[in-house]
């Protein structure tokens, strides 16, 4: 079974400021994507990343996939509080597998 | 078009108990996964449903059992509730595999409490 590993666990920072989010696999992802989830609500999906060396942009967000497709990160520019919520980066096979997440929090 | 749809919204049981969760897809969609998420952690996969069977589980005991109906909706039974089983459960439906970038669409879940 492949496992996901996410870091930070935890990120708290201040509103307009830059971070990036990773994600790591023992093994090379089909196929990644990255969701985000916020409270009381189930996870809304953000992008899917398939070929080595991808880059996706979507506002703020850009994604990246390794070369080796076995990891993946996310940068996010100048961050605001509706950026706020759980991370979650996913192996899509047949079924989809879940990394533990990074809470992201934005300070105002 | 309504999304995926998850009833009840929160319940509470007593050790012991069984209950029974309920989902409907989203309209196209005829594959039905189910995932428990506790407190803080990543959802963890249960086990899908697609042409009324399961066809992938996860690392869930014999208590946790599913099904899905004709119309694509499904149920997730769990028997012989533990304290452990409180979480939130969410249920994802999806187009068949092989539909280019699929992903899942997710109800907003069934907070179970046990008691």
């Amino acid at each position: 079974t492949q496992l996901l590993e996410q870091s930070p666990q935890f990120l708290s920072i201040q509103e307009g400021e830059n971070l990036t989010v990773y994600c790591n696999s023992s093994s090379v992802f089909s196929s990644l994507q990255w969701y985000r989830q916020e409270p009381g609500e189930g996870p809304v999906l953000l992008v899917t990343v398939v070929t080595g060396g991808e880059v996706k942009k979507l506002k703020r967000l850009t994604f990246q996939f390794g070369d080796a497709r076995k990891d993946s990160s996310l940068h996010i520019t100048a961050a605001q509080p509706g950026d706020t919520g759980l991370y979650l980066c996913a192996s899509r096979d047949d079924k989809i597998i879940f990394g533990k997440g990074t809470r992201l929090h934005i300070l105002p | 078009d309504a999304g995926v749809t998850q009833s009840p919204t929160h319940l509470i049981k007593t050790r012991g108990q069984q209950v029974t969760l309920r989902c409907s897809p989203k309209s196209g969609h005829d594959t039905v996964s189910w995932y428990q998420q506790a407190l803080g952690q990543g959802p963890q996969f249960i086990f899908q449903y697609y042409e009324e069977e399961e066809r992938q589980r996860g690392n869930f005991p014999d208590r946790f059992s599913g099904h899905q109906f004709p119309n694509y909706s499904s149920e997730l039974n769990v028997n012989a509730l533990l304290l452990g089983d409180s979480a939130l459960y969410l249920c994802a439906s999806s187009q068949p595999w092989g539909v280019p970038n699929y992903g899942y669409t997710f109800g907003s879940g069934t907070r179970l409490t046990v008691v």
